[in-house]
């Protein structure tokens, strides 16, 4: 059973470009949530999406920034006209049924650099 | 706001001794708290979690302690290995409100495990 897959495991951007990051949780989960991990610090919540469906966005920057979770193919983290405080590790957890007792499991992460 | 904080930046132990680190929330609506272990490069990896309706969980090496009154709880690692060397990260989520379905992390604490 394959875990949660993210790619690209690394992208570098210049200032204003976009970035798009993917992820395909593990097989059976319905839920996804992506998370940020500026350097030295811990992991921030964004957001929470079930299949076409945006649960909760309040840790998502008003600007710049969209997820989506389509019925086919993976979730997507869009980031648009990148800038350097963008550059963090973004990582991409995944959940069977979104229960409050239910553990998330992460994937290897994106590690976005923007130049 | 740190709602999860995690007060020891790192910690030394030797190998075959006990690992204590902790973690204090300040947050009443969580409810389901979460160890995670991180390496380098690489995503989160579920270790153990408790929830609130229990004040101890193990599982192997692992023990995590709640203590709801103190809004407090550890994970104890018995005997520590060199390759228990990582991040570790404590969490937590609640049912209702705010808290609902997002993880909540702290800032971690680095293990260091000598031979």
């Amino acid at each position: 059973n394959a875990g949660v897959m993210q790619n690209p495991r690394h992208l570098v951007r210049r200032r204003g470009q976009e970035a798009r990051l993917r992820c395909s949780p593990m097989k059976g989960h319905s839920h996804v949530y992506w998370y940020r991990q500026l350097p030295e610090e811990g992991l921030k919540f964004m957001v929470y999406l079930q299949k076409e469906n945006i649960i909760d966005e309040s840790g998502m920057p008003k600007e710049r920034f969209s997820a989506e979770f389509p019925k086919e193919g993976p979730s997507i983290l869009r980031i648009q006209q990148v800038v350097r405080g963008d550059s963090a590790a973004y990582f991409c957890a995944s959940s069977p049924r979104g229960a409050n007792e239910e553990t998330q499991y992460f994937g290897p992460g994106t590690r976005l650099l923007v130049l | 706001d740190q709602q999860v904080k995690q007060n020891s930046p790192s910690l030394s132990v030797q190998e075959g001794r006990i690992s204590i680190l902790n973690c204090d929330y300040t947050n009443s609506m969580f409810d389901y708290f979460l160890w995670y272990k991180k390496y380098p490069a690489e995503g989160p990896t579920f270790l153990i979690s408790i929830s609130s309706i229990k004040d101890k969980n193990e599982d192997g090496r692992f023990t995590v302690f709640l203590n709801k009154s103190a809004k407090h709880l550890s994970l104890h690692i018995v005997p520590s290995q060199p390759g228990d060397s990582a991040v570790y990260f404590c969490a937590a989520k609640g049912a209702g409100g705010t808290s609902y379905g997002k993880l909540t992390f702290g800032q971690g604490t680095i293990l260091t495990v000598h031979p």
